[in-house]
C-alpha cells in the first residue's frame, strides 16, 4: 500500500525566506515521488520529480526535494521564497505501474510582503 | 498550453439536467484520469482509462459516466447530479502501460450544481 502525508495544512512565511513543505510517504516498493503547484483555478502543474536516481532533485521555479529512504521523506524547498510562490502544493507517491499515484492533503502557502 | 485540455472551464447546472465534460490530450499518452477536488478535500480519483480500457472506478456514484473513445479523449458524462458534487474536476494523462510516468493536468472545469 502507498500513501503519502504532508505536515501542516498550511505554511506561511515571509518574502526572501526559507521554504520548507513538509512530504512522508510509505511504500511497499520503490517509489517515485513528485510535488505539484496549484494556482487557483488551475490545474496541477509538475513540480519536480524523483524517479530513483539523484536523491537531490530540483525542479522548476528555484524549487528543489530530497529524496531520504531513511526518514520515507521528501520534503520540498525552496532558499528565498518570492510572491510568486503562493499556491498550494500536493507531493505524491506512484511505484511507476499500474497508473496509480496517491495524493497527499495539500499544503496552502502564504507568502509575507 | 499544458498538453491536456479541458472544456468547458466553468459549468452551471441543475439537478436535473444531462451534461458532458471533454478531455483532450496531445501528448501521445496511453492513460487518461479523472480527479475530483473538493474544497478542504483530498484529490480524488474517480476513473482511470489505460489504452482505452477502464482500468479503475473508485466506487464513483453512477450519476458520473466516463467514456474514452480512444486514447486521447476522455468524456464525463452527468446527470441527475446533487449539490455536493459541485467541484474542480480534473483530467490527466501519463505515458501508461509499463512506465507510468507522471501526471499530466489540464485546467479542470469547475462545476457548480444548483
Amino acid at each position: 500500500a502507498q500513501s503519502v502525508t504532508q505536515l501542516g495544512s498550511h505554511v506561511s512565511v515571509s518574502e526572501g525566506a526559507l521554504v520548507l513543505l513538509r512530504c512522508n510517504y510509505s511504500s511497499s516498493v520503490p517509489p517515485y515521488l513528485f510535488w505539484y503547484v496549484q494556482y487557483p483555478n488551475q490545474g496541477l502543474q509538475l513540480l519536480l520529480k524523483y524517479t530513483s536516481a539523484a536523491t537531490l532533485v530540483k525542479g522548476i521555479n528555484g524549487f528543489e526535494a530530497e529524496f531520504k529512504k531513511s526518514e520515507t521523506s521528501f520534503h520540498l524547498t525552496k532558499p528565498s521564497a518570492h510572491m510568486s510562490d503562493a499556491a498550494e502544493y500536493f507531493c505524491a507517491v506512484s511505484s511507476n505501474t499500474g497508473n496509480q499515484f496517491y495524493f497527499g492533503t495539500g499544503t496552502s502557502l502564504t507568502v509575507i510582503p | 498550453e499544458t498538453g491536456v485540455t479541458q472544456t468547458p472551464r466553468h459549468l452551471v447546472m441543475g439537478m436535473t439536467n444531462k451534461k458532458s465534460l471533454k478531455c483532450e490530450q496531445h501528448l501521445g499518452h496511453n492513460a487518461m484520469y479523472w480527479y475530483k477536488q473538493s474544497a478542504k478535500k483530498p484529490l480524488e480519483l474517480m476513473f482511470v482509462y489505460n489504452f482505452k480500457e477502464q482500468t479503475e472506478n473508485n466506487s464513483v456514484p453512477s450519476r458520473f459516466s466516463p467514456e474514452c473513445p480512444n486514447s486521447s479523449h476522455l468524456f464525463l458524462h452527468l446527470h441527475t447530479l446533487q449539490p455536493e458534487d459541485s467541484a474542480l474536476y480534473l483530467c490527466a494523462s501519463s505515458l501508461g502501460g509499463a512506465n507510468t510516468g507522471e501526471l499530466f493536468f489540464g485546467e479542470g472545469s469547475r462545476l457548480t450544481v444548483l
